[in-house]
C-alpha cells in the first residue's frame, strides 16, 4: 500500500515543490511516478525511484529507497499543475498511490 | 516509435460483459508486458491486472479476480482486456500500458466505458 503527502498543493510558479511517497513495505527503488493533467493520459516521470524518463524536465528529480521516495520539481512551470501518482513495482498488484493534486497560485 | 490505439468508447448495461483492445506497434511486442489501469471519474488510477507477453501469463489484482481476463495476440500486435459481470461502478476511462522494468512507459490514449441500464 502507498499514501503520498500532501494530497493536495498550492504553489506558486518558480516554488520548489517536494511530494513524498510511503510505502507500507520495503519495495527497494521499484517505484515510478506519474503526472496527469486533467482529462489526459497520465505521463512517465520517473522509473526505479530516481531515473528521468525521455523527454522530462531536469526541473524533476526522484529520490529514496525502500519505504521513502520524493518527488521534487525544482522550479514549478505553469505545464506542472494536475496530480502526481507514485507506484509501487515490486510485487503485483502494482498499486498506485492515492495521488497528489497541484495547483498553480 | 512505440504507440498504443486502443478501441473506441462503449455503452454497456450492468451484467453485460466488455472487450477493450490496445493495438501496439513500433516495438517488439515480446519483449513487453502489458498492463491495463483504470480511472473512475474524478477518482485516482487503478491497477487491473497485466501480461507477461512472452510466455501468456497474466497477473489481476484481487479486486477483479475472476472477472477480468488479459490477453494478447501476437499476430495483430494487440492486447485485450475483457472485463465480465458489469456494474455502474465500472464507468471508467481504461488504459493499456507497456509495462517496463519499475514503469508503466508507454499509454494508450484511453477507451472509456459507461455502464448504465
Amino acid at each position: 500500500q502507498l499514501t503520498q503527502s500532501p494530497s493536495s498543493l498550492s504553489a506558486s510558479v518558480g516554488d520548489r515543490v517536494t511530494i513524498t511517497c510511503r510505502a507500507s513495505q520495503d519495495i527497494s527503488i521499484l517505484l515510478a511516478w506519474y503526472h496527469q493533467m486533467p482529462g489526459k493520459v497520465p505521463r512517465p516521470l520517473i522509473s526505479a525511484a530516481s531515473t528521468l524518463e525521455g523527454g522530462v524536465p531536469s526541473r524533476f528529480s526522484g529520490s529514496g529507497s525502500e519505504t521513502n521516495f520524493t518527488l521534487t520539481i525544482s522550479s514549478l512551470q505553469p505545464d506542472d499543475f494536475g496530480t502526481y501518482y507514485c507506484q509501487q513495482l515490486n510485487s503485483p498488484p502494482f498499486t498506485f498511490g492515492p495521488g497528489t493534486k497541484v495547483d498553480i497560485k | 516509435q512505440v504507440h498504443l490505439v486502443q478501441s473506441g468508447a462503449e455503452l454497456k448495461k450492468p451484467g453485460a460483459s466488455v472487450k477493450v483492445s490496445c493495438k501496439a506497434s513500433g516495438f517488439t511486442m515480446l519483449n513487453y508486458g502489458f498492463a491495463w489501469v483504470r480511472q473512475a471519474p474524478g477518482q485516482g488510477l487503478e491497477w487491473m491486472g497485466w501480461i507477461n507477453t512472452s510466455n501468456g501469463r497474466a497477473n489481476y489484482a484481487p479486486k477483479f479476480q475472476g472477472r477480468v481476463t488479459v490477453t494478447t495476440d501476437t499476430s495483430t500486435t494487440t492486447a485485450f482486456m475483457e472485463l465480465r459481470g458489469l456494474r455502474p461502478d465500472d464507468t471508467s476511462v481504461y488504459y493499456c500500458a507497456t509495462l517496463a522494468p519499475a514503469v508503466l512507459d508507454n499509454w494508450g490514449q484511453g477507451t472509456l466505458v459507461t455502464v448504465s441500464s
